[in-house]
Formats: C-alpha cells, sequence, structure tokens
C-alpha cells in the first residue's frame, strides 16, 4: 500500500464552522505534513510531524490546528476561517523528515464562504 | 537562502514532439536534494526523481530525462516523444540538509500535450 489517503476530497465550510481534515498512510511512514496550495501556485509548507512530534510550524495561524494520534494518522482541525484559506490542503509522508521523497495525497479542496 | 526558479510558465506542444523544462536553484549549503514532482490534474503531486547534490549522473527513466549540471545550478527535464497523458505541471523543487525535509518548490510549469 503505497497510498496516502485524505478525506473529504470536497469541503465547503462557513466562517464560524468547524471542521476537520484527515490524512491516513499504512507505509509505515515516520513524518507527515500539510501543505496548503492555492490555484496555479506552488504547495507552501504549514506543518511537519516527525514521529508524532511536531516537528515544523511555518508560522500558520492558530486557526489551523494539526493533530497527530499515532503514526499514521494526521488531523487538521479548523476553526473561524477565513475567505482566504480556501484552498486545496494536501498531506504527505515520508520514512523520515530528512531529504525523502515524500508520498502525497490527492488533497481535499476546501471552500471557505 | 533558497530559491527555486522555473522560468517557463506554461509550455504547449503537439503529440511526440520532445520537451525540455527548466529548473535553476539557489543555495549556499554544500548538501541539498532537487526534486521532481507531477501534479496530473487529480490534484495529487506525483513524486518524479530525487538527486543529491553529490551525484551529478544524468538520469533517464524510459521517455523522462534528466540533465543536472552544478555549474549552472540547473536540474532540466526533457520528456521524449511527449503524450497526452504528460499533460500536467511540473514542479522543481530544492531540500537542504538539515531543514527537516522542507521542500522549497519552483512555480511550477504547466504543460499541455495536444494531440
Amino acid at each position: 500500500d503505497t497510498e496516502v489517503t485524505q478525506t473529504p476530497k470536497h469541503l465547503v465550510m462557513g466562517m464560524t464552522n468547524k471542521k476537520s481534515l484527515k490524512c491516513e498512510q499504512h507505509m509505515g511512514h515516520r513524518a507527515m505534513y500539510w501543505y496548503k496550495q492555492k490555484a496555479k501556485k506552488p504547495p507552501e509548507l504549514m506543518f511537519v510531524y516527525s514521529y508524532e512530534k511536531l516537528s515544523i510550524n511555518e508560522s500558520v495561524p492558530s486557526r489551523f490546528s494539526p493533530e497527530c494520534p499515532n503514526s499514521s494518522l494526521l488531523n487538521l482541525h479548523l476553526h473561524a476561517l477565513q475567505p482566504e484559506d480556501s484552498a486545496l490542503y494536501l498531506c504527505a509522508s515520508s520514512h523520515s523528515r530528512v531529504e525523502e521523497k515524500l508520498f502525497f495525497g490527492s488533497g481535499t479542496q476546501l471552500s471557505v464562504l | 537562502a533558497q530559491k527555486v526558479t522555473q522560468a517557463q510558465t506554461e509550455i504547449s506542444v503537439v503529440e511526440k514532439e520532445d520537451v525540455t523544462l527548466d529548473c535553476v536553484y539557489e543555495t549556499r549549503d554544500t548538501t541539498y536534494y532537487l526534486f521532481w514532482y507531477k501534479q496530473p490534474p487529480s490534484g495529487e503531486l506525483v513524486f518524479l526523481i530525487r538527486r543529491n547534490s553529490f551525484d551529478e549522473q544524468n538520469e533517464i527513466s524510459g521517455r523522462y530525462s534528466w540533465n543536472f549540471q552544478k555549474s549552472t545550478s540547473s536540474f532540466n527535464f526533457t520528456i521524449t516523444a511527449s503524450q497526452v497523458v504528460d499533460s500536467a505541471v511540473y514542479f522543481c523543487a530544492l531540500s537542504v540538509y538539515n531543514q527537516g525535509g522542507k521542500l522549497i518548490f519552483g512555480q511550477g510549469t504547466e504543460l499541455s500535450v495536444k494531440p
């Protein structure tokens, strides 16, 4: 199994809603990532988890809250988002967080109304 | 600081043509890694290749080939005999050793292969 699975594929939410994005991998990878990608732009790193501990937070606003319950799961909790947060949110994993190729999921397309 | 430049925003070719996607990178570190990823319309980024800074050997994989030249800080990607299925956005990316695996992406090149 070489897949990174993300759910949901699409999400529409209001600015007062609370929602969560989910990411799962069963490749035994110990590093997991959240990236944000706006249309026609490259992905931008948000968070990195290494061995279930948050190792990188790229100054992401607190309305985005990551969680890594175990080595296979990564969540992104969303609260009080703004319309400019609408984007494709990509999850990725790698064997370790150093120089390894990343396996990406197909993303969650988020629209904030 | 590190930077990746993909000067070609969009390229359009006709099937069976060869096409080269350019990538120029900047870093002062001596140990670094270069990548190419493909992003088809479905959204997920697909890994194509990784090269470390000590390995300048060019690589060929089927119709794909990569030319790494440290002297010009370039890591170009050529598709030979392009096919419609090659239509996608291609990203070149740089990772520097001991920065936690953070990938610095170029702006991407959108390749359109027409039948």
